[in-house]
């Protein structure tokens, strides 16, 4: 069974905070990961996509991955009450095109 | 940017009844499309990969019967929820992949979901 693991959270950071979230999975051959924002009574929206051992930046969000531990990461820089949403992880297992999501960060930023 | 639209957005209906629920890929060709259900507060766990002009794949404890996916064309798959009851309603969640962008890009885009309730 391929798993995605999170902290549920919630996550509570100040405004302008480095909000940091985490997330492991169990299928080592895994290549794609993803970070998907979502708000309470929407579907989720595509953030960052991460393929490749190391960062990637996108504005204020970075994303970390580090295969070698099957850790994925997401840090989100001069965090703003809009951020305040679930972040879900989601790992494309081998073979196909199936996608697991994590059960999600709560995270809250507070004014 | 990719534009995944979902219909209806929000759907109630009576217990028996069946309800459809469609994904379209508006500005990309989907050959894969996924649905997902959401309960509230739990993450998305996905139903079924929808294949364009194959047998939908369901994953382990999702009746097939009771949830008719059809992927007749390149920009659209539908989900029929059949003889729906209460414990049906939940946050239904179509995601689609370009086609185009080829077997190593994997980002999927979502729809905006629908909300069934079965009274």
């Amino acid at each position: 069974q391929k798993e995605v693991e999170q902290n549920s959270g919630p996550l509570s950071v100040p405004e302008g905070a480095i909000a940091s979230l985490n997330c492991t999975y169990s299928d080592r051959g895994s290549q794609s990961f993803f970070w998907y924002r979502q708000y309470s009574g929407k579907s989720p929206e595509l953030i960052m996509s991460i393929y490749s051992n190391g960062d990637k930046e996108d504005g204020r969000f970075t994303a970390q991955l580090n295969k070698a531990s099957q850790y994925v990461s997401l840090l989100i820089r001069d965090s703003q009450p809009s951020d305040s949403a679930t972040y879900l992880c989601a790992v494309k297992v081998t073979g196909g095109f199936k996608t697991i999501f994590g059960a999600g960060t709560r995270l809250f930023v507070k004014a | 940017g990719a534009v995944v639209s979902q219909h209806p957005s929000r759907v109630i209906c009576k217990s028996g009844t069946s309800v459809k629920i469609e994904c379209r890929s508006l500005d990309f060709q989907a050959t894969t499309m996924f649905w997902y259900r959401q309960f509230p507060k739990q993450s998305l766990m996905l139903m079924a990969t929808s294949n364009e002009g194959s047998k939908a794949t369901y994953e382990q404890g999702v009746e097939k019967d009771k949830f008719l996916i059809n992927h007749a064309s390149l920009t659209l798959s539908t989900l029929t929820v059949t003889s729906a009851h209460p414990e049906d309603s939940s946050f239904y969640i179509c995601s689609a992949r370009d086609a185009a962008k080829g077997v190593m890009n994997t980002e999927a885009f979502f729809g905006q979901g629908t909300r069934l309730t079965v009274v």
